[in-house]
C-alpha cells in the first residue's frame, strides 16, 4: 500500500513565524503535491513537483515556497505564518506514468495565531 | 475563478435510495474526471474515475456519468449505506508541462440516514 505521511498532524504557530510543513511518500513516486482545504473553497493546489529539485506553482503559491531534495520528500513553507494560512495542509503523491489517482496522507491542520 | 464547481454543499438520502453528486467544469481542456470520497480527520481517498472520451463508468455501487456537451457530470451510489456518509470531491486533470494537474471542487457532504 502506498504510504504518504505528514510529520504532524496539529500545528500551532505564532503570526510571522517560519513553518516547515514535512511530507513523506514510500512509493517511489514521481509526482507530490501541497493543497489546502478550506470550507467551501474545496482542496486548492499551493505548489507541485513533477521531479526532484523541480517544483511548480499551483493556483494559490501566494506566502508559500517548497523544497524538493530527495523523491520521497517534498516540504511545504511558510516563511512568515499569517492568520489567513489557518487551514487544512494535504500533500500528496502520484507516479509520473501510472494513472492520475493522487494519493493523500492525513492531513496537517495549521493554527496560525 | 472555480474551473470545477459542486454546487450542493450537502446532500441528504435514505439509506437503501440513490444519491446522486453532480459537478460542473468549465476548461474544455480536461483529459479525466475523478471522485474522492473524505471521512473526517483522513485524507482524501480515490473512488472512481471516466476518461473524456466516455460517457459513463461503473464499479460496484458507484458509477460516473460524463456530459461533454453540458460539462457536466454526476456520480450515483445506488444503493446508499450509511457508511457513505463522507465529503465527496470531484476533481478534474488536464495534462499541463511536466504532467497532469488536478484541479478540485469544493466537495459535497453526503448524508445517509439510516
Amino acid at each position: 500500500d502506498v504510504k504518504v505521511t505528514q510529520s504532524s498532524r496539529y500545528l500551532v504557530k505564532r503570526t510571522g513565524e517560519k513553518v516547515f510543513l514535512e511530507c513523506v511518500q514510500d512509493m517511489d513516486h514521481e509526482n507530490m503535491f501541497w493543497y489546502r482545504q478550506d470550507p467551501g473553497l474545496g482542496l486548492r493546489l499551493i505548489y507541485f513537483s513533477y521531479d526532484v529539485k523541480m517544483k511548480e506553482k499551483g493556483d494559490i503559491p501566494e506566502g508559500y515556497s517548497v523544497s524538493r531534495e530527495k523523491k520521497e520528500r517534498f516540504s511545504l513553507i511558510l516563511e512568515s505564518a499569517s492568520t489567513n494560512q489557518t487551514s487544512m495542509y494535504l500533500c500528496a503523491s502520484r507516479p509520473r506514468l501510472k494513472g492520475l489517482e493522487l494519493f493523500f496522507g492525513s492531513g496537517t491542520q495549521l493554527s496560525v495565531l | 475563478d472555480q474551473q470545477v464547481k459542486q454546487n450542493s454543499p450537502s446532500l441528504s438520502v435514505q439509506e437503501g435510495r440513490i444519491s446522486i453528486l453532480n459537478c460542473d467544469y468549465t476548461n474544455s481542456m480536461f483529459d479525466y474526471f475523478l471522485w474522492y470520497k473524505k471521512y473526517p480527520a483522513e485524507g482524501p481517498t480515490f473512488l472512481i474515475s471516466i476518461s473524456s472520451i466516455k460517457d459513463k463508468n461503473e464499479d460496484g455501487r458507484f458509477t460516473v456519468f460524463l456530459n461533454k456537451s453540458a460539462k457536466h457530470l454526476s456520480l450515483h451510489i445506488v444503493p446508499s449505506q450509511p457508511g457513505d456518509s463522507a465529503v465527496y470531491f470531484c476533481a478534474a486533470s488536464a495534462l499541463g508541462t511536466g504532467g497532469f494537474k488536478t484541479i478540485f471542487g469544493a466537495g459535497t457532504r453526503l448524508f445517509v440516514k439510516a
